[in-house]
């Protein structure tokens, strides 16, 4: 069973900070999941990655499989970023997608 | 919008009674998950099922849960007797294809509340 771990849980940063959110997990998978979820409201997909790194934006998400860890960074973060991001694993004998915990993120204007 | 469709967004049930949550795929999926998140929790994995089929329901509770994907119609998730626990955001997700490498699609979510 793959035990997803997510840091930090809490994170306030002042608008145009740069943001990271680590995320590390405990056996060999076929994917890593970004997601963003807004209070009270449904789940986003920010990127699926399994090697390397991926841009949209602002965001980056970076994966290091032989140290079963991955980053999501934001550049010149704003309010509007404030959300949970989750971090989700697929594979490692499971069909269903494993999540960590999420980290909260407030950012203050 | 051919997004992933959940109903009700909202539902609101009395102990003892039974929940019905639906979901319709974005178009053109026939793989769909059913996850749950537990206030202050992270998401957990309930059953996977693919048309007519049920793949995996490892996380789905032994008893008074269901789900079933039919060949028409929407996916549902069954729940009965409802109690306090059951309260909960349940939501779905589909993709195109089979294989744990394939990005899935998240609906809103169906937010249950029991009395």
């Amino acid at each position: 069973k793959n035990e997803v771990e997510q840091s930090p849980q809490n994170l306030t940063a002042q608008e145009g900070e740069f943001i990271t959110i680590n995320c590390s997990y405990s056996v060999g998978i076929s994917a890593l999941h970004w997601l963003q979820q807004h209070p009270g409201g449904g789940i986003v997909s920010l990127f699926m990655l399994s090697s390397g790194k991926k841009k949209h934006g602002r965001l980056i998400a970076t994966i290091n499989i032989q140290e079963k860890h991955s980053s999501l960074h934001i550049t010149a973060s704003h309010p509007r970023d404030s959300a949970v991001y989750i971090c989700a694993v697929s594979g490692g004998g499971a069909d269903g997608l494993t999540f960590g915990k999420g980290t909260h993120l407030i950012i203050q204007p | 919008n051919a997004g992933v469709m959940q109903n009700p967004r909202h539902l609101v049930r009395r102990r003892g009674q039974e929940a019905r949550l639906r979901c319709s795929p974005m178009k053109g999926h026939s793989h769909v998950y059913w996850y749950r998140q537990l206030p202050e929790e992270g998401l957990k994995f309930m059953v996977y099922l693919q048309k007519e089929n049920i793949i995996d329901e490892s996380g789905m509770p032994k008893e008074r849960f269901s789900a079933e994907f039919p060949k028409e119609g929407p996916s549902i998730l069954r729940i009965q007797q409802v109690v306090r626990g059951d309260s909960a955001a349940y939501f779905c997700a589909s993709s195109a294809r089979t294989g744990r490498d394939q990005p899935q699609h998240f609906g809103d979510g169906t937010r249950l509340s029991i009395l």
